[in-house]
């Protein structure tokens, strides 16, 4: 059965820079890509970027490209999100998704809260 | 970038009842690049339509996806309880890709 667990709760200061973990299991990593949204409190999805299982390739969303990172670790089957400078704007929960290309984002991760609060 | 449009904003139906959400595009654009998804409080989203028209797998088949162009459609023949949720179209057809701004559907 395909999972992603990502890892737990991040609060940080504003200024600083959050790294949240996506571990998938039960499908050859390489195979899929990853796909990143946040969803604000009390609000909609919004699409961060997009990394490649397979060669590394990314495509981020153009407001966020000076300050996300995405990678990934095939040995270890994780996907990673690092978001630096870090500002209030920014707290909401973050999603790693499997990307199936045109076939959707399937199955989601259960979300992790990044909380940026003095 | 193309601009989702979804309405209703909210949708007040009963069990039983027939759900008819939309989502307008900005711009015309290939339904192969169309998705739905549902998403439940405190629960990540879910696929339910990839394709504008194929069901996710595991999906019930009172979920039906269509629409062509700048319209696409997401009907809930029957509502069953488990079916109030929030609904967002998303297109990955162009960069940046975007979400609608979701149909919350209650009771």
């Amino acid at each position: 059965q395909v999972h992603l667990v990502q890892s737990g709760t991040e609060v940080r200061q504003p200024g600083a820079s959050v790294k949240v973990s996506c571990k998938a299991s039960g499908y050859p990593f390489n195979s899929y890509g990853f796909t990143w949204v946040r969803q604000a409190p009390g609000q909609g999805l919004e699409w961060m970027g997009w990394i490649s299982g397979f060669n590394g390739n990314t495509n981020y969303a153009q407001r966020l490209q000076d300050r996300l990172t995405l990678t990934t670790d095939s040995s270890t089957s994780t996907a990673y999100m690092e978001l630096r400078s870090l500002g209030s704007d920014d707290t909401a929960v973050y999603y790693c998704a499997r990307d199936q290309g045109s076939n959707g984002y399937s199955p989601w991760g259960q979300g992790t809260l990044v909380s940026v609060s003095s | 970038e193309i601009v989702l449009t979804q309405s209703p904003g909210t949708l007040s139906l009963s069990p039983g009842e027939r759900a008819t959400l939309s989502c307008r595009a900005s711009q015309s654009m290939s339904g192969t690049y169309l998705a739905w998804y549902q998403q439940k409080p405190g629960q990540a989203p879910r696929l339910l339509v990839y394709g504008a028209s194929s069901r996710a797998t595991g999906v019930p088949d009172r979920f039906s996806g269509s629409g062509s162009g700048t319209d696409f459609t997401l009907t809930i023949s029957r509502l069953e309880p488990e079916d109030f949720a929030v609904y967002y179209c998303h297109q990955i057809g162009s960069s940046p890709l975007t979400f609608g701004g979701g149909t919350k559907v209650d009771i």
